[in-house]
């Protein structure tokens, strides 16, 4: 059974760099066609695609927040760790982790996600 | 990279059917085959309904289906049940090997 959790802070200040972790059982990223991507949705608002990271290594980021996203990951401890610097009120939203196959390049398992509020 | 443009809302009685579109450009929805749709209920996390423009995951019902044509996607759902009733978003690759997602629907049954 393939299943993701996100973990990080609940409140962050503005300015402040963000880190959350994505943990995940039943695939490794070490498999060819294995990727996990990190999604947001602002509360009442459209999913926003935040970057991805494949089992040999590429990582993709959105245009608009290239400049402070960050997608690494440990595949001996089945995580993927994403950071955003410089975190904004616009940026409070629930962030999701989720897997995506080469076999379906769809976003096939999803992460309960994980409620950031940017406040001070 | 601009959100695809997918109806507010749509609405439709028990047992009838519905298509939701999904419209965005050349550089994404009509370039590729990538294009998928969720299904959200309030306060959970979405799940994959199509992949590929019209293929079903397992465990899917077959009341799920999708089509494209140029660079509109569409989702129809027949046999209209009120479990249907949720958001619905569709997501494409683009040509700056980055994703996209329309701006969700809101189905009513």
């Amino acid at each position: 059974q393939v299943t993701l959790r996100e973990s990080g802070p609940a409140l962050v200040k503005p300015t402040q760099t963000l880190t959350l972790t994505c943990t995940f059982s039943g695939f490794s990223l070490t498999t060819s066609g294995m990727c996990v991507s990190w999604i947001r949705q602002p509360p009442g608002k459209a999913l926003e695609w935040l970057a991805r990271i494949d089992w040999d290594d590429d990582e993709y980021y959105s245009t608009s927040l290239k400049t402070r996203l960050t997608i690494s990951k440990d595949t001996s401890k089945n995580q993927v760790v994403l950071t955003m610097t410089n975190m904004d009120p616009v940026d409070t939203a629930t962030y999701y982790c989720a897997r995506t196959t080469t076999v379906t390049n769809g976003f096939d398992i999803w992460g309960q996600g994980t409620m950031v509020t940017v406040s001070s | 990279q601009s959100a695809l443009t997918q109806p507010a809302s749509v609405s439709g009685s028990p047992g009838q059917s519905i298509t939701i579109s999904c419209t965005g450009t050349s550089s994404d929805v009509g370039g590729y085959k990538y294009v998928s749709w969720y299904q959200q209920h309030p306060g959970k996390a979405p799940k994959l309904m199509i992949y590929e423009v019209s293929n079903r995951p397992s465990g899917v019902s077959n009341r799920f289906s999708g089509s494209k044509s140029g660079n509109t996607a569409s989702l129809t759902i027949s046999g209209l049940q009120a479990e249907d009733e949720a958001d619905y978003s569709c997501s494409s690759y683009t040509s700056s090997s980055t994703w996209v997602f329309g701006g969700g629907t809101k189905v009513t049954v």
